[in-house]
């Protein structure tokens, strides 16, 4: 069962462009929502996270949008760079709950030309 | 301060056989999580450690084992190995306080080949 599902599978945008991820989950014990960037023969590494009660959260060019009546979630890239070039992974886990673990999306493959 | 160490990089092995993995979490930090990354299926969790004990463990065959020592190093073992298996294998490590929250720093894995 897929509790987290993620779209598109892959995007491809022209340099400042804005690439939009988008994510639904299906757990309503969920309460802690991150992204990670895995750039290729690197492991992946947190990006920006949010909590429901949030709806909207920005670090620099990257922004979250949180929807919990929709149980969704979204990032959007401002101004995207050939170096955003990477995958992109939206998380989610229940951060008082005791299974110690990250359900992530299928991931995002966002390739950004000069 | 070093980032999580994930030994070795690459292997090939042959059906049948098995592999361990070695991990070494970020110093000061307790809990160690594997995951499974494959392009069709993601990244799948499969264990969680911490001080020693397996906290979690998530939907994989009983041949996917793991442990960690007293140092926070955690080793992973995939016996009678299968073609299937072949795949990055994750390890993240996180401070116990943070073990809940998803702030996981990763390793860069070790890729597996199963001929």
């Amino acid at each position: 069962q897929q509790q987290v599902k993620q779209s598109p599978q892959s995007l491809i945008v022209q340099k400042g462009g804005i690439p939009i991820i988008n994510c639904a989950y299906e757990n309503t014990a969920f309460d802690y929502f991150p992204w990670y960037q895995q750039f290729p023969g690197k492991g992946p590494a947190l990006l920006i996270a949010i909590r429901p009660d949030v709806s909207e959260k920005k670090e620099g060019r990257f922004t979250i949008s949180f929807n919990k009546s929709a149980k969704q979630f979204s990032l959007h890239i401002m101004d995207s760079q050939p170096g955003d070039s990477a995958t992109y992974f939206c998380a989610a886990t229940n951060s008082g709950g005791s299974n110690y673990k990250l359900t992530f999306g299928k991931g995002t493959l966002l390739t950004v030309n000069p | 301060k070093a980032g999580v160490t994930q030994t070795p990089r690459y292997l090939i092995k042959t059906r049948g056989q098995q592999v361990t993995l070695s991990c070494s979490p970020i110093s000061g930090h307790r809990s160690v999580s594997w995951y499974q990354q494959t392009p069709g299926q993601g990244l799948q969790f499969l264990f969680e450690y911490f001080s020693e004990t397996q906290r979690n463990k998530g939907n994989f065959p009983g041949r996917f084992s793991g442990r960690q020592f007293s140092n926070s190093r955690s080793e992973m073992n995939v016996s009678t190995l299968e073609l299937g298996d072949s795949a990055l294998y994750l390890c993240a490590s996180s401070s116990r306080s943070r073990a809940n929250t998803g702030e996981l720093f990763f390793g860069e894995g070790s890729r597996l080949t199963v001929l």
